[in-house]
């Protein structure tokens, strides 16, 4: 079974600065699609930014961008020029690529709370 | 509309009451989902549906029920719950199977007393 990681449970960042959120996995799949969704105080899980594990290049919007290792199985989500805004839980997701029932099934890390100091 | 709406934004509930919680998107996603979200916790996924049939149930009790009466909608009935099923419960949908992400409403605050 899939598995994902997120070792930093709390995290602080300086209103500006960048900030980064590890997450590792565990899979056996040589395709899968990575995620890392917020969720502010008003509850809604946001998507930010998506990875597809076969395109080699990382995935960026706007101020977020990730570090994507597939060898390493390492996604880690780079945060520009923190705003207040920000301030949140952040969830690493898997899914995997295979096909039938499964294949609706997103695999969450347990989450990294930011914190934004202005 | 890209937006996942849910009612009631907050449910108090008895252990004797019947109560629903609704779930409605408008951008022609034909699978939709029901999480639960313990406090600190990442969501668990509950049910999924696929094209209005139920695909997923993941050894939800029976007290909960899900219902999907067409592609935009789709309901969670209650009965009987206990404290202990007091949480965040959210909906979402997604295009195809969710490659390209879930997304996700706001949630019903659920209180059982």
């Amino acid at each position: 079974a899939q598995t994902v990681t997120q070792s930093q449970p709390e995290m602080s960042v300086q209103e500006a600065e960048t900030v980064t959120l590890s997450c590792t996995y565990d899979t056996s799949e040589s395709d899968y699609y990575l995620f890392w969704y917020k969720q502010p105080p008003s509850r809604q899980m946001i998507l930010v930014i998506r990875q597809e594990a076969y395109k080699q290049q990382n995935a960026t919007e706007n101020r977020f961008s990730v570090n994507f290792q597939k060898a390493a199985k390492s996604f880690s989500l780079k945060i520009s020029d923190s705003q207040l805004g920000d301030a949140a839980m952040y969830f690493c997701a898997y899914r995997g690529s295979f096909s039938g029932a499964g294949s609706y099934q997103l695999t969450f890390g347990k989450g990294t709370k930011l914190s934004v100091i202005p | 509309d890209t937006e996942v709406t849910q009612t009631p934004k907050h449910l108090v509930m008895g252990m004797t009451n019947k109560k629903s919680l609704k779930c409605e998107q408008h951008m022609g996603h034909r699978a939709m989902y029901w999480y639960k979200q313990k406090a600190k916790k990442p969501p668990e996924l509950m049910f999924v549906y696929s094209y209005e049939k139920l695909s997923i149930n993941e050894s939800v009790p029976s007290r909960f029920s899900p219902e999907c009466p067409n592609s935009s909608l789709l309901n969670l009935h209650l009965h009987a719950l206990q404290p202990e099923d007091s949480a965040l419960y959210l909906c979402a949908s997604s295009q195809g199977a969710g490659r390209y992400g879930y997304t996700f409403g706001s949630g019903t605050r659920l209180t059982v007393v």
